[in-house]
């Protein structure tokens, strides 16, 4: 099925530990975005790449960094976790800028840092 | 400071009542969509709104954009178990790549 596919779905890291999270969708779109979302906060932007070779700090950067290795593919990495990272993040996609054709969300990575 | 408010936060209702929830902004939004989420999954586009006074319909939902395009408002009609989840709303502001996304509406329809 067409989408936006994340792996891992679950991951338990210790402090200071780093891991990569992956994203890629097969619709083609140009820009792609990196969510976090914690109760109570809701829904966070952590980058973004508006198209293909681009990428910006979004409202909660501080702690990760992110590639766009290619048009389908947008990953986030956690260099040195900490506690406050625990949290579910979400890749998302659109088609048009301003989201205007709306998002595509991937099913989330649910990251427990201990 | 939190561009988009949503109201109310937690909304639990019986089956076949009517319901709306609100999204409010002193901002105003080039378009602004609604999303539902389910526990577990990410959220899932309903519907997009451009025009100030747009009404648009999907089955039970009715969703309005103020004349101001500063807020939005989703009503639903009879709801059903199967509308249970969050309910998100997201503007566009401008050239900007980014959505602004509220806390949403945590609905929850008992059988």
């Amino acid at each position: 099925n067409a989408g936006v596919t994340q792996t891992p779905k679950f991951q338990v890291l210790k402090t200071g530990q780093s891991m990569t999270l992956q994203c890629a969708q097969d619709m083609n779109h140009n820009s792609m975005y990196w969510y976090r979302q914690d109760p109570g906060m809701g829904l966070r932007l952590i980058y973004y790449s508006a198209s293909e070779g681009t990428t910006d700090k979004g409202e909660v950067p501080n702690g990760y960094n992110v590639s766009r290795l290619n048009k389908r593919e947008f990953s986030l990495r956690l260099e040195s976790a900490a506690p406050s990272q625990t949290s579910v993040y979400f890749c998302a996609s659109s088609d048009r800028g301003q989201g205007a054709g709306g998002y595509t969300f991937g099913s989330g990575t649910r990251l427990t840092v201990v | 400071t939190q561009l988009l408010e949503q109201s109310p936060q937690f909304l639990s209702i019986q089956e076949g009542e009517n319901l709306t929830v609100y999204c409010n902004s002193s901002s105003v939004f080039s378009s602004l969509q609604w999303y539902r989420q389910e526990p577990g999954e990410g959220p899932v586009l309903l519907v997009t709104v451009v025009t100030g006074g747009e009404v648009k319909k999907l089955k039970r939902l009715t969703f309005q954009f103020g004349d101001a395009r500063k807020d939005s408002s989703l009503h639903i009609t009879a709801a059903q178990p199967g509308d249970t989840g969050l309910y998100l709303c997201a503007g566009a502001r401008g050239s900007n790549y980014k959505l602004t996304f509220g806390k949403g509406t945590l609905l929850t329809v008992n059988p």
